[in-house]
């Protein structure tokens, strides 16, 4: 089957740094994928990765260990304008076949 | 550029009607894809298209839904009849073939 998990809530204080962790076990692995979505706006990409290790990208980075089904993604110096839900994905096969199996979303609040 | 639009933005029908929801994707993209999130759970692949071509649609929880992509450009999904359970948000996404999925903003369905 397909599973990916990732907390529902956090809470963070802006300036701060929070690291939101998403467990995932599918028939493939072809890469993971990083959205954020404010609410009733549509997804926006945040980042990619298929090898191990971190991808950074501005205040944003996301770590991925394919032996342990783990990934994070990193949030430096917190704004308010992230308080928003972070959708971890994966995209389990290749070849064409792109779809994404996503986690239920990490809903994140920054408060002053 | 235009991003990926879908219309309407909400509809609410009663059980037994018949909706159709639109995607335009960005101009190019031969990938589209159609997802959607019932409420309190997390979004869920229907199907692929490539240019006019179904190229998975593994996702499509019946034979009440029906997407056509007639010419490669705009993609329906008709739902018919309606049932409480498909109220959601119907999400469309494009891609050129890249890693990055482009999301639309989502069509809100309520069935009553």
């Amino acid at each position: 089957g397909q599973n990916i998990d990732q907390p529902t809530e956090m809470t963070a204080t802006e300036g701060a740094i929070v690291q939101i962790n998403c467990t995932y076990q599918t028939s493939g692995f072809n890469g993971l994928f990083w959205y954020q979505q404010h609410a009733g706006e549509a997804p926006t990409f945040l980042s990619y990765n298929v090898l191990d290790g971190l991808e950074e990208k501005g205040r944003f980075s996301s770590f991925l260990s394919r032996s342990k089904g783990y990934s994070y993604l990193l949030l430096k110096e917190l704004q308010m304008k992230d308080s928003a839900s972070y959708l971890c994905a994966v995209r389990p096969f290749s070849g064409g076949y792109n779809k994404l199996i996503f986690g239920a979303g990490t809903r994140l609040a920054v408060h002053p | 550029e235009a991003g990926v639009t879908q219309f309407p933005s909400h509809s609410v029908i009663e059980k037994g009607q018949t909706v159709t929801l639109r995607c335009d994707p960005i101009s190019g993209h031969d990938n589209l894809y159609w997802y959607r999130r019932v409420m309190g759970k997390e979004i869920k692949f229907l199907l692929h298209f490539v240019k006019e071509s179904k190229q998975d649609e593994s996702g499509m929880p019946n034979n009440r839904f029906l997407a056509e992509r007639t010419g490669g450009t705009y993609s329906t999904l008709k739902v018919q009849p309606a049932e409480l359970e498909d109220s959601g948000v119907y999400f469309c996404a494009s891609t050129s073939g890249g890693n990055e999925q482009f999301f639309g903003p989502g069509t809100r369905l309520t069935v009553l």
